[in-house]
């Protein structure tokens, strides 16, 4: 089965900190996947990645920034932390030959 | 562009009834159709797609699902609900050619003892 690890269930920073989500995927799995999860909005693509070092803006950049050094390694990066970001972020992966995308535990993050 | 609607925000059912979940779709190319389940303060868990052929998908937990291509709409149901499935539920589409997904709002569904 596939597993995707995302580093903390919950978190708490303050506003202006700078916020680093980790997301590991254990499948080899090209395409990875940042998501923020709102009540009423459903789930809005944050950035994703084809491959190592290549990211692409989702529809809800703005705020955030990405790194993929490893294949299975999808880092989220809020550089100044906001209220506005306080919110539930799932991490995702897919293989490019494959339909589903299959989704990690989820972090909720509190921002102060 | 593509977008999936959920109409219901919520739907409550009674235990050892039938249960639909509604979803429609908007893509110009062939859809590919999926259904995620979520529990409370978990990720979203896979359970069936639509890519090609039989247009009910069976899945998970003994849910499936109907592609209608002319109501450009892909239901989910069960023949009959437990109470351990109330959860959260989304459908998403994808369109052929694009890596990314564009999920629906999410309904709730309820079933009562």
């Amino acid at each position: 089965d596939v597993k995707v690890t995302q580093s903390s269930r919950y978190l708490v920073k303050r506003t202006g900190e700078k916020v680093f989500l980790e997301c590991v995927q254990d499948m080899d799995h090209e395409n990875m996947f940042w998501y923020r999860q709102d009540p009423g909005l459903g789930l809005r693509l944050i950035y994703f990645s084809y491959d190592v070092k290549m990211k692409e803006k989702g529809d809800i950049p703005e705020g955030y920034s990405v790194s993929r050094e490893k294949k299975e390694r999808f880092s989220l990066i809020l550089e100044s932390a906001s209220t506005n970001q306080t919110s539930m972020y799932l991490c995702a992966s897919r293989s490019p030959r494959g339909y589903e995308q299959y989704f990690g535990p989820g972090t909720r993050l509190t921002v102060t | 562009a593509q977008s999936v609607a959920q109409p219901e925000d919520q739907v409550n059912v009674a235990e050892g009834n039938p249960l639909t979940v509604k979803c429609t779709y908007s893509v110009s190319g062939n859809p590919y159709l999926f259904w995620y389940v979520q529990y409370p303060n978990r990720g979203l868990q896979f359970l069936l797609k639509y890519i090609t052929g039989d247009n009910l998908v069976k899945g998970s937990y003994g849910f499936e699902a109907e592609f209608n291509k002319s109501q450009t709409s892909f239901h989910l149901k069960k023949p009959s609900a437990l109470v351990s499935d109330s959860a959260l539920y989304f459908c998403a589409v994808r369109e052929g050619g694009y890596s990314t997904l564009t999920f629906g709002k999410g309904t709730m569904l309820l079933v009562s003892p």
